[in-house]
């Protein structure tokens, strides 16, 4: 079984600000994970993804996550906002074994707002 | 490259009448899915198929039906909607491996009164 935790339904920043939405994931055996962005009235788009070979990932727009075992968490920074970014991000888990493959576990998401 | 095309964007329907939602995909891939989003939620499965001739339940599939009708195309029904059942919901498809990325439609906005 798998389960994403993310600590904050809305976090808002200054523009220029550091971005960090925060993830925590729990898994049974070693994890995929994922940050999806979803702009309004849109789906989902990849931001980035953790697949073992690294345990910092660079994505799109200067977004970065660092994935870190011991805390089992997989947070989402940006070191400076931009307005663009505002948006809502969903962290998600996937299972590395079986036929678990796209049977994604998302967080509730958090919504971020940019303020000039 | 159109990617994951969902019909129809937005849908009002009455408890009890039925509709399906049409997804199709053009990238090739085996496998697609059909989530739900609600508010503070996230998304939350309800069907997928790894591959064109299977279906599984996902983790709220009651109320649903899905037909994976070929390879590009997964098609999701609600034989009787309930108010329950309002909601957005997203096709997206993706290959064949677990550390692969969904591809997302835009999305279908239901709402049953």
């Amino acid at each position: 079984a798998q389960s994403v935790t993310q600590l904050g339904s809305h976090v808002s920043v200054s523009e220029g600000a550091l971005v960090l939405l925060r993830c925590n994931y729990s898994s049974s055996v070693p994890p995929y994970l994922f940050w999806y962005v979803q702009y309004p009235n849109q789906g989902l788009q990849l931001l980035l993804k953790y697949t073992s070979a690294a345990t910092l990932v660079k994505g799109i727009n200067g977004f970065e996550a660092e994935f870190k075992k011991s805390e089992t968490s997989f947070h989402l920074t940006k070191p400076s906002a931009h307005m663009s970014d505002a948006a809502e991000y969903f962290c998600a888990v996937s299972a590395s074994g079986g036929t678990s493959y796209g049977k994604l576990t998302f967080g509730q998401g958090t919504i971020l707002t940019v303020h000039p | 490259n159109a990617g994951v095309t969902q019909t129809p964007k937005f849908q009002v329907l009455k408890t009890g009448q039925s509709m399906t939602l049409q997804c199709a995909q053009d990238m090739n891939h085996n496998s697609m899915y059909w989530y739900r989003q609600d508010p503070g939620m996230g998304l939350r499965l309800i069907y997928y198929s790894a591959s064109e001739g299977t279906t599984d339940k996902g983790e709220v599939p009651n109320g649903y039906n899905v037909s994976r009708l070929n390879k590009r195309e997964f098609s999701l029904r609600l034989e009787s909607a309930a108010p329950s059942q309002t909601s957005v919901y997203f096709c997206a498809s993706s290959e064949s491996t677990a550390n692969s990325p969904l591809h997302f439609g835009n999305g279908t906005r239901l709402t049953v009164t």
